[in-house]
């Protein structure tokens, strides 16, 4: 059993480009979660999807940032126009539908906004 | 504090020795779970607690929760080299009527370094 996927693991982009970062949860997960880890600090939640449905995005910034789960393929975190500021490990983590939610992590995409 | 604050912020000891790092937390949980990140890589799951258990074992990992005090422990007994990394603790809120949203809330971390 496969775990969490994510690509690209590196991504670099400048200023003002769109970044989209992909992750594919663990076979038999239906919920998928958003994290960011920015240098030398803890993970921050951003979003919480579950197939087709937006469940919480309320660590989202309001702008610029948006994310889909599809009813097939991958969830899609994606970043327009992307700031310095954006530079930082995203992390994606896929539960299985039960009640206690074990998270399993992906092993992230470090993006780096020259 | 902020919600799931490790402490300490950093651990150094020798091969053999036992690692505790404590972490506290501000709301009430439905559980909370420990991660290990080795540098600049994803995380990988430990162990998780529920609400209502006060301690649970995993090998060489020992948990506790304390939910009136709002605080956890792990040990790690008989530590390695292999166990240098950063230990985070990470709580899933409850809200109004028990439930769950899923989203961890996560501390800053503990940095283990283990000297063989």
């Amino acid at each position: 059993n496969a775990g969490v996927m994510q690509n690209p693991r590196h991504l670099v982009r400048r200023r003002g480009q769109e970044a989209r970062l992909r992750c594919s949860p663990m076979k038999g997960h239906s919920h998928v979660y958003w994290y960011r880890q920015l240098p030398e600090e803890g993970l921050k939640f951003m979003v919480y999807l579950q197939k087709e449905n937006i469940i919480d995005e309320s660590g989202m910034p309001k702008e610029r940032f948006s994310a889909e789960f599809p009813k097939e393929g991958p969830s899609i975190l994606r970043i327009q126009q992307v700031v310095r500021g954006d530079s930082a490990a995203y992390f994606c983590a896929s539960s299985p539908p039960r009640q206690v939610k074990e998270q399993f992590f992906g092993p992230g995409t470090r993006l780096t906004v020259l | 504090s902020q919600q799931g604050e490790e402490d300490p912020q950093a651990l150094s000891i020798q091969e053999g020795e036992n690692a505790t790092m404590n972490c506290s937390y501000k709301t009430s949980i439905n559980n909370l779970q420990w991660y290990r990140q080795n540098s600049g890589r994803g995380l990988v799951h430990l162990i998780l607690i529920r609400s209502n258990e006060r301690e649970k074992h995993s090998g060489r990992l020992r948990v506790t929760l304390d939910t009136s005090k709002k605080s956890s422990s792990l040990l790690i007994t008989a530590s390695r080299a292999a166990d240098t990394a950063s230990y985070f603790c990470a709580t899933d809120t409850k809200y109004a009527g028990g439930t769950s949203y899923g989203k961890l809330t996560f501390g800053q971390g503990t940095i283990l370094t283990v000297h063989p």
